[in-house]
Parts: structure tokens; sequence; C-alpha cells
């Protein structure tokens, strides 16, 4: 069955360090990935995508991920983490053939602290 | 430009009863979703509609009926509520196979009691 794994229920972290959230994926085929924000009583906003070309992504608020073929990973990162960034985060997955369906993962807490 | 929009923003319902979820883009999309999100299940895809006219089964459909009204609109019914359907309910959309990224709704909060 297709899956996506974020294996961190909550991360913390530091105002002002490098923050990761980690998502691995488990998808036939090459897959787009995405990572999506969700602040508190609001819907979810989409932060990058990787659909093909550079491993490296970079995205919305200074946000990039690294997308690993052989590890089938979906890396978020960013090198200077901000109280303002907490919130849940989101990986989903799009099949990219025969189907419009995304598969998210639970999701992962970010709570950074000052 | 308002994106996707959802009513209503909060529902409380009594078992058995039922009621409709309202979802609206005005980007011209031509694919429209709705999610359920439950605390530490993520989202979970309902039902999603392809193209105007086409509406398909996701993960967890049963116990919910959804129509493709036009390419603007795509509503959520619940037939007769249950407390497993309380849930975070999100509408998104995708301008096409072609540009995946989605737009969402805020969401409905709905509570089965």
């Amino acid at each position: 069955a297709q899956s996506v794994a974020q294996p961190e229920d909550q991360v913390n972290v530091a105002e002002g360090n490098p923050l990761t959230v980690k998502c691995t994926y488990s998808v036939s085929g090459n897959p787009y990935l995405f990572w999506y924000v969700q602040y508190p009583n609001r819907g979810l906003q989409f932060l990058l995508k990787y659909i093909t070309g550079d491993n490296l992504v970079k995205g919305s608020y200074g946000f990039e991920a690294e997308f690993n073929k052989s590890q089938t990973s979906f890396h978020l990162k960013k090198p200077s983490a901000l109280v303002s960034d907490s919130a849940l985060y989101f990986c989903a997955v799009r099949p990219t053939r025969g189907t419009y369906k995304y598969i998210f993962g639970t999701g992962t807490r970010l709570k950074v602290l000052a | 430009n308002a994106g996707v929009t959802q009513t209503p923003k909060f529902q409380v319902l009594k078992t058995g009863q039922s009621m409709t979820l309202q979802c609206a883009q005005d980007m011209n999309h031509n694919s429209m979703y709705w999610y359920r999100q439950d605390p530490g299940m993520g989202l979970r895809l309902i039902y999603y509609s392809a193209s105007e006219g086409t509406t398909d089964k996701g993960e967890v459909p049963n116990g919910y009926n959804v129509s493709r009204l036009n390419k603007r609109e795509f509503s959520l019914r619940l037939e007769s509520a249950a407390p497993s359907q309380t849930s975070v309910y999100f509408c998104a959309s995708t301008e096409g196979p072609s540009t995946d990224t989605q737009y969402f709704g805020p969401g409905t909060r709905l509570t089965v009691l």
C-alpha cells in the first residue's frame, strides 16, 4: 500500500537554530512531493513542491526541502527557525500515474522556542 | 480573490441528522477534493472530483455523498450523521493534473452528539 510517513509527532527547536522535519514515502514511480503548513484554526497552506530537477527545492518563508530518491525521503529544512514557524506541517505525495489522489502524512507539530 | 470558501465554519448535529457542507472556489479550477482531519491521522480523502461531472471515492467514503454542482461548487452530504463523523472537514482544489498545488478552504468543524 502507498503511504507517507512523518516519524516525529513533534519537533522542538530553539529560535535561530536550524530545523528539519522528516518525511519518507512508499509510492511507486516518480511521485510529486509537497509540504504544507497549517496554523491553528486555519486551512493548509502550500509551502513547496518537488516535481523534477534539482533535488533541493526552495519554498515560501525561507523553507527548503531535499529530495532523496534512494532513501525515498523529502525532508523539510530551514537554516534559522523563527517562533512564528511554530505550526503543524504535512508532507504529501501525489502518485504520477493514473490518479488525482494525494496521500498525506500524519503531520509533525513544530515548536520553536524563544 | 476569495480562493476556496466553505460553509458553515462550525456545526453541531445530533446522531441521525443530515447536513450538507458547501465548498466553492473562484480560481476556475478543474479538480476538487473533500478531506477529513482527525488528530494523529492527518488528512484522509473522502471524495474527489477530477473535473466537472465526475466524482470518485477516496479513502473513507462511507457515510458521505458528494455533488459537483458545477465547476465552482462541490458539496459534501452526511445523510445520517454518526459520532464517528465528528471531525474537521477541508475542501481543496487544484487547477488540474499538470498543476498540482492544492488550495485549501478554512475548514468546517463538525461535532456529532
